[in-house]
C-alpha cells in the first residue's frame, strides 16, 4: 500500500504563476516530511521540509504547508520560473527506533511555460 | 564540500549475472542509505546503515540483494543473481546526525541499471 501519495503525475503551470503540488499521507507515525527536487540524470535534491509540530515553513518562494488532520501538505511556489520545471517528490519520516529511512511518492512533473 | 558519489553510472548486464554498485558518502556523514528507484515510482529503501551498523534492511530482498559498508565509510550494494525486475536507478543517500528523523538525506547521481 502506498504510505505517501501524489496523485497528480503532472502539472503545468505558466512562468511567474503559483504552482501548488499536492501530497497525501496515511501513516499517522510520520512527523517530518520533505519536498525533493529531481532533474533527469541527477540525484533528488532536497527543497524543504516541515515537522510535524508546525502547520507552515517558508524558504524564498516555497512554501510548504502541513494539515494534520487531513494528513496533507502542499508545496507553493510563486512566482513559478523556467528553472522549477523537474519532479518534485513529497516524502515522510518518522518510523521510530532511529530508522528514518524516507517514504516517497510517485512524484509530479511539473512544467513551467514561458 | 563534495556530494554523495556513486560508481559506475550506467551498467547493462544479462539476467542472473551479478552486480554491485559503490557508494562513497559526503565526509563525517554517519548514516547511509540505499533506495531503488523503479521507473514512474519514487525511490524505495532497501537498506539504512549507522556507522557500519545496520539500522533498517526490512526491504532489502535478502535472498538476492546484499549491501556493506565497511568501516563506516564506503558502502556497496550488490545483486546476485539479478532478474528484469531489478531495472531500476540505485540511488545512495546520507545524512550527518545519528538517528534523527529530521536530518536531510543528500542523494547521489545514482546509477541506472538495466538487466536484459
Amino acid at each position: 500500500d502506498q504510505q505517501v501519495k501524489q496523485n497528480s503525475p503532472s502539472l503545468s503551470v505558466q512562468e511567474g504563476r503559483i504552482s501548488i503540488l499536492n501530497c497525501d499521507y496515511t501513516n499517522s507515525m510520520f512527523d517530518y516530511f520533505l519536498w525533493y527536487k529531481k532533474y533527469p540524470a541527477e540525484g533528488p535534491t532536497f527543497l524543504i521540509s516541515i515537522s510535524s509540530i508546525k502547520d507552515k515553513n517558508e524558504d524564498g518562494r516555497f512554501t510548504v504547508f502541513l494539515n494534520k488532520s487531513a494528513k496533507h501538505l502542499s508545496l507553493h511556489i510563486v512566482p513559478s520560473q523556467p528553472g522549477d520545471s523537474a519532479v518534485y517528490f513529497c516524502a515522510a519520516s518518522g518510523r521510530g527506533g532511529g530508522a528514518d529511512g524516507l517514504t516517497f511518492g510517485k512524484g509530479t512533473h511539473l512544467i513551467i511555460q514561458p | 564540500e563534495a556530494g554523495v558519489a556513486q560508481s559506475p553510472r550506467y551498467k547493462i548486464i544479462e539476467k542472473r549475472q551479478s552486480v554491485a554498485f559503490w557508494c562513497n558518502p559526503i565526509s563525517g556523514h554517519a548514516t547511509l542509505y540505499w533506495y531503488q528507484q523503479i521507473l514512474g515510482q519514487g525511490p524505495k529503501l532497501l537498506i539504512q546503515f549507522q556507522n557500519n551498523g545496520v539500522v533498517d534492511d526490512s526491504q532489502l530482498p535478502k535472498d538476492r540483494f546484499s549491501a556493506e559498508r565497511l568501516k563506516g565509510v564506503d558502502s556497496t550494494l550488490k545483486i546476485q543473481p539479478a532478474k528484469l525486475e531489478d531495472s531500476a536507478v540505485y540511488l545512495c543517500a546520507s545524512s550527518l546526525d545519528l538517528g534523527s528523523s529530521t536530518d536531510t538525506q543528500y542523494f547521489g547521481p545514482g546509477t541506472r541499471l538495466t538487466v536484459l
